[in-house]
C-alpha cells in the first residue's frame, strides 16, 4: 500500500483527454516534494514522462503534461492515441519514510 | 550514449545471497546519484536503494533495510546491490537507475537498465 493513491485503471478513446491522479498526505507532496510521471509501455522499462511536477523531458510530447496542488498531482494525456495505452507510475519523496515513493501505477486503455 | 547495463539476477533459495551489478556508461558515473528500483511480476515499481556519487551516503528502503547494501566502485563504473537473506518477497526485476542532474534532493531517474530478474524460491 504505497502513500501515493493511484487509480488502477483509466480509460479513453482516441483523441480524448484523459486524466491521472496521484494522491499523496501532508508528509509527501503536501510537504513540498516534487512529483515526477513515468510511462512504462508493456514490456519494456520506465520512461521519465514528467519531471519536477510540470516540466517534459526533450522527445516527450507535449500532448503530456503534470500539474499538482496541494497534495495532488495530476498526469493529463490529450489527443489520446493507442501507443499511450501503458502503466503509468507517480513518484515523489515522503518524509515519514525518508524515501522515495512510488505510486501504485495506474494501466491506460486506450478504448 | 547514456547505457546502464545490470547483471547477477537468477534463482536463489530462500535466506541465500546475490550481488547485482550495473555496468555504466556514457555519462560521468561519479557525478550522479544512482538507484535499484524493483518490480514484482505484475506489480508496480518500488525503490529499493540510493547513493550519492561518491558513495558516501546510502540509503535502503525499510523492506530490505538490513539484509541489502548498495555501493558503487567509481573507478569501474559499476553499482552494486549485495542481497542478503533473501525472502520469496524479493522475486522481482531490479532496475539500476541514474537521476536527471546533480541537484540536491530527490531528483527523479531519467534513465533505467533493462533490469535483471531476481527469483527467491526452493
Amino acid at each position: 500500500q504505497s502513500v501515493l493513491t493511484q487509480p488502477p485503471s483509466v480509460s479513453g478513446a482516441p483523441g480524448q483527454r484523459v486524466t491521472i491522479s496521484c494522491i499523496g498526505g501532508s508528509s509527501n507532496i503536501g510537504a513540498g516534494f516534487d512529483v515526477h510521471w513515468y510511462q512504462q509501455l508493456p514490456g519494456t522499462v520506465p520512461k521519465l514522462l514528467i519531471f519536477d511536477n510540470i516540466n517534459r523531458p526533450s522527445g516527450v510530447p507535449d500532448r503530456f503534461s503534470g500539474s499538482k496542488s496541494g497534495t495532488l498531482a495530476s498526469l493529463a494525456i490529450s489527443g489520446l492515441q493507442a501507443e499511450d495505452e501503458a502503466d503509468y507510475y507517480c513518484q515523489s519523496a515522503d518524509n515519514n519514510l525518508g524515501s522515495r515513493v512510488f505510486g501504485g501505477g495506474t494501466k491506460l486503455t486506450v478504448l | 550514449e547514456v547505457r546502464l547495463v545490470e547483471s547477477g539476477g537468477g534463482l536463489v533459495q530462500p535466506g541465500g545471497s546475490l550481488r547485482l551489478s550495473c555496468g555504466a556508461s556514457g555519462f560521468s558515473f561519479s557525478t550522479y546519484a544512482m538507484s535499484w528500483v524493483r518490480q514484482a511480476p505484475g506489480k508496480g515499481l518500488e525503490w529499493v536503494s540510493a547513493i550519492t556519487g561518491s558513495g558516501g551516503t546510502t540509503n535502503h528502503a525499510d523492506s530490505v533495510k538490513g539484509r541489502f547494501t548498495i555501493s558503487r566502485d567509481n573507478f569501474r563504473n559499476t553499482l552494486f546491490l549485495q542481497m542478503n537473506s533473501l525472502r520469496a518477497e524479493d522475486t522481482a526485476v531490479y532496475y539500476c537507475a541514474k537521476v536527471i542532474d546533480t541537484s540536491r534532493g530527490y531528483r527523479p531517474f531519467d534513465c533505467w537498465g533493462q533490469g535483471t530478474l531476481v527469483t527467491v524460491s526452493s
